[in-house]
């Protein structure tokens, strides 16, 4: 199966993103999704993990959601600040098979 | 707190074996709730799962790369290691060694993960 995300997302600080992950094939909530931020230069980190959970340190600005009607996960970042510009990736599994989405470039503008 | 460190040759000919070390630190690697993963990441573009492998030695790979990808571990050194073999400039990549945590026998997120080593396939 494959993840499917925007190439690219721009917003201006204070604003809200929201980046989709959408599941080619089988049901998004049949596997935890995690979600990743990548700073440029720098390795990628957890943001979300098992659907919406998230890691100590990280911002209760981020949250992340399962949509079956439309078989997919989202990542929202509220109150978007310029420390939030890297790119994200989407992160799901089926079986023994782990799969990341392409990744989205979110810049703040 | 747990680290892992990669290490490894940065450049390999293309047809050759392709060999990296990951150094955990922090922990054991015979932890029975984590599996042990490797991720790389081609120049300008996004990730890619290889394979990840128990303290045991269990292993599974990415589909595509299945045919030529191995995995072993050391627990007496707390190392695993990766061998991809018949390289081309295809497999041009930073590679990650991460952590793979488990909840309730489900796999959760990678983490955390070494600072990547970039290895360069050419002659």
């Amino acid at each position: 199966f494959m993840l499917t995300q925007p190439h690219s997302v721009s917003e201006s600080p204070g604003n809200t993103v929201i980046i989709s992950c959408t599941r080619s094939s089988g049901s998004i909530a049949s596997s935890y999704v995690q979600w990743y931020q990548q700073r440029p230069g720098s390795s990628p980190t957890t943001v979300i993990y098992e659907d919406k959970q998230r890691p100590s340190g990280v911002p209760e600005r981020f949250s992340g959601s399962i949509d079956s009607s439309s078989n997919s996960a989202s990542l929202t970042i509220s109150g978007l600040k310029a420390e939030d510009e890297a790119d994200y990736y989407c992160q799901s599994y089926h079986r023994n098979n782990h799969v990341f989405g392409g990744g989205t470039k979110v810049t703040v503008l | 707190q747990l680290q892992l460190q990669e290490s490894g040759p940065g450049q390999v000919k293309p047809s050759e074996t392709l060999s990296l070390t990951c150094t955990v630190s922090g922990d054991s690697i015979s932890s029975y709730s984590h599996y042990w993963g490797w991720i790389r990441q081609p120049p300008g573009k996004g990730l890619e799962w290889i394979g990840n492998i128990y303290y045991s030695g269990s292993t599974f790979y990415n589909p595509s790369l299945n045919s030529r990808v191995t995995m072993s571990v050391d627990t007496s050194k707390n190392q695993f290691s990766l061998r991809l073999s018949s390289v081309t400039a295809a497999d041009t990549a930073a590679y990650y060694c991460a952590r793979h945590l488990y909840n309730w026998n489900l796999p959760s997120h990678f983490d955390p993960w070494g600072q990547g080593i970039l290895v360069t396939v050419s002659s």
